[in-house]
């Protein structure tokens, strides 16, 4: 048990909808980073949010956004979903200057 | 971009026997993590080190920060260890981002 919970466990969606992701981070963990795992791959660094503000981002297009809030939540939000967003998606929390990162169960996310 | 490289992909094992998993590195860190990912999604961080050795019961992990390489061992393989097993650096190397993951060695241990 990590104390990450993601939200919803399982999604379908269709092409070109918008989608919301949820992650409930730790008490305390000031820190959250998404990734994406396509099946059979590693996770993708998609973005990290400190103190509510994008902190750093990786090769993602602007479609993928995210939101964080003073109570330890996150969400990930993708607009205009194309079949290749179809993935896992990742998060975990962290308190600011400790890398040692606390992992969701993920959210599948089907794009039909 | 760190680029994190593991070997092998793939490796089917027989219980009992030991087991390295390798990873490598590009840019110079100061910690690195070994995690383990069952089907379904979920991944649990096993280990984050920044120097020498680590150990949690069966599980050591090794680092070589000049070398930029680490290696994950399993002593006394179980059926229950099949998973597969990632390591993951700092995205830029340091500083507050990110991981970059390798690509996972899946592993499997026969009774």
């Amino acid at each position: 048990e990590t104390g990450v919970t993601q939200s919803p466990t399982h999604l379908i969606k269709t092409r070109g909808q918008q989608v919301t992701l949820r992650c409930s981070s730790q008490s305390g963990h000031n820190t959250v980073s998404w990734y994406q795992q396509a099946l059979g791959q590693g996770p993708q660094f998609i973005f990290q949010y400190y103190r509510e503000e994008e902190n750093g981002r990786g090769n993602f297009p602007p479609r993928f956004s995210g939101l964080q809030f003073p109570n330890y939540s996150s969400e990930l939000n993708v607009n205009a979903l194309e079949l290749d967003d179809s993935a896992l998606y990742l998060c975990a929390s962290s308190w600011e200057g400790r890398q040692e990162a606390f992992f969701g169960q993920g959210t599948r996310l089907t794009v039909v | 971009k760190n680029e994190v490289e593991q070997s092998p992909q793939n490796l089917t094992a027989q219980e009992g026997e030991f087991i390295t998993i390798n990873c490598s590195y590009s840019v110079g860190i100061s910690a690195l993590h070994w995690l383990q990912q069952h089907p379904g999604g979920g991944i649990v961080s096993l280990f984050m080190l920044s120097s020498g050795k680590k150990k949690h019961g069966r599980l050591i992990a090794t680092i070589n920060i000049q070398e930029k390489h680490s290696s994950l061992h399993i002593t006394a393989s179980h059926p229950r260890d099949s998973a597969v097993y990632i390591c993951a650096a700092p995205y830029s190397g340091g500083g507050a981002d990110g991981l970059t993951f390798g690509k996972g060695t899946h592993l499997i241990i026969q009774p």
